[in-house]
Parts: structure tokens; C-alpha cells; sequence
């Protein structure tokens, strides 16, 4: 199994410029979440989707966009990237009230 | 008042020891709580869920949750080196499997040999 996969794993962006952030779960799982990692602040909630068909936002989500494809897929968007976006990116999916699992991450550096 | 709160560390115990960390949470019907560990460069992984009040073990890991004072503990005996790494505490608010998973700022371990 190969579980919650992301891609890419490292993206240098300039500013303005845009990028899709895709992942992936094979575990049938309804909820899947979005978050971002920077230095001393955990792990911050960007959007999520608790079901196909429906997404929220989280705690930080100016700036992003996201579409829940279909069950397995829920991409993360950036129209215009700007440097407070340099960050590490998760995705992660549950099922139910259970534990999330979470991908390998993706650094995202924009300069 | 953050949702999850935990103190960032570090929290420094020598090799054997028993490492205690802490997590208090804003939403007192909050009804999930999960410790997951990451180390430099890698993604959270999980070491121990708990839904009611108690403990639960789990090898050297005992998860403490008190809904009455909103916290919940991780303790971690005979810590190893390997333990060394940021452990996250995680939250569900109310609503369950349809609301989100908060997450606390982490509390860097640092065993030393």
C-alpha cells in the first residue's frame, strides 16, 4: 500500500508564479487535510475535505485554493505564490474519527 | 487562547529516564486526542490515540487524558536516544469525523546517552 503520496517532494517557485500541490490516499478514506509546517508554529490547517464533494477552510487558508477531485485525490493550489508561502506542505487523510495518516510532505520554497 | 497548547521545549532527559509531555486543549467536548512523533525532516507518524478518560499503554508509551482539566499527557519510560524528535499533540473537535484535526506546536524531545 503505498498509503498518502504527494508530489512533488521540492518546488522553488518565483513570486506570482503558480503551482498545484496533488495528493493521493489508497486507503478509502473519507476526510483529507492540507497543512503547512514552518519553523516553531506546528502544523497549521490550510483547508480540508471531510467528503468527497465538500471542502472548508482551516486555519490558514488566504492565499490557497483547493479541489477534492474525487475520493482519492484533494489538490492544493497556489494562484499567485508569494515568499510567506516557503514552507513544508502536508497532506493527510483519514477514516472516521480515527488517527490521521499523513504523506511525505512537500518543501516549497518560493523566492 | 490556541486550541491546542503545548510547551515548545526543549525537553531535555538522560537515556533511561522517563520523559513526561504535556498538552492542554480549549474545547472541553472536544472528543479525540492522538500523539504523533516527527523527526527533522520527515512526516508526523502516530504513537497512541485515546478517546476516554484513563490511561492507555503501550509498550513504553502511556497516553493520559483528563476531559475534566482538557489535557492530555504522553509519557514516554526508559527514553532512548531514538526518541529523540518533536512530538505533536493532535485534537478533534467536536463533530467528529466531519471536523478537522488541530494541531498543538510540538514539544522538541532531546534524550541524552
Amino acid at each position: 500500500n503505498a498509503g498518502v503520496t504527494q508530489t512533488p517532494k521540492f518546488q522553488v517557485l518565483k513570486t506570482g508564479q503558480s503551482m498545484t500541490l496533488q495528493c493521493a490516499q489508497d486507503m478509502n478514506h473519507n476526510s483529507m487535510y492540507w497543512y503547512r509546517q514552518d519553523p516553531g508554529m506546528g502544523l497549521r490547517l490550510i483547508y480540508y475535505s471531510a467528503s468527497e464533494g465538500t471542502t472548508d477552510k482551516g486555519e490558514v487558508p488566504n492565499g490557497y485554493n483547493v479541489s477534492r477531485l474525487n475520493k482519492r485525490e484533494f489538490s492544493l493550489r497556489l494562484e499567485s505564490a508569494a515568499p510567506s508561502q516557503t514552507s513544508v506542505y502536508f497532506c493527510a487523510s483519514t477514516r472516521g474519527n480515527t488517527e490521521a495518516f499523513f504523506g511525505q510532505g512537500t518543501r516549497l520554497t518560493v523566492v | 487562547q490556541k486550541e491546542v497548547e503545548q510547551n515548545s521545549g526543549p525537553l531535555s532527559v538522560p537515556e533511561g529516564a522517563i520523559a513526561s509531555l504535556n498538552c492542554t486543549y480549549s474545547d472541553r467536548v472536544s472528543q479525540s486526542f492522538f500523539w504523533y512523533r516527527q523527526y527533522s525532516g520527515k512526516s508526523p507518524e502516530l504513537i497512541m490515540s485515546i478517546y476516554s478518560n484513563g490511561d492507555k499503554e503501550d509498550g513504553r508509551f502511556t497516553a493520559q487524558l483528563n476531559k475534566a482539566s482538557q489535557y492530555v499527557s504522553l509519557i514516554i519510560r526508559d527514553s532512548q536516544p531514538s526518541d529523540s524528535a518533536t512530538y505533536l499533540c493532535a485534537v478533534r473537535p467536536p463533530g467528529g469525523a466531519t471536523n478537522k484535526l488541530i494541531f498543538g506546536t510540538g514539544t522538541l524531545l532531546a534524550v541524552q546517552p
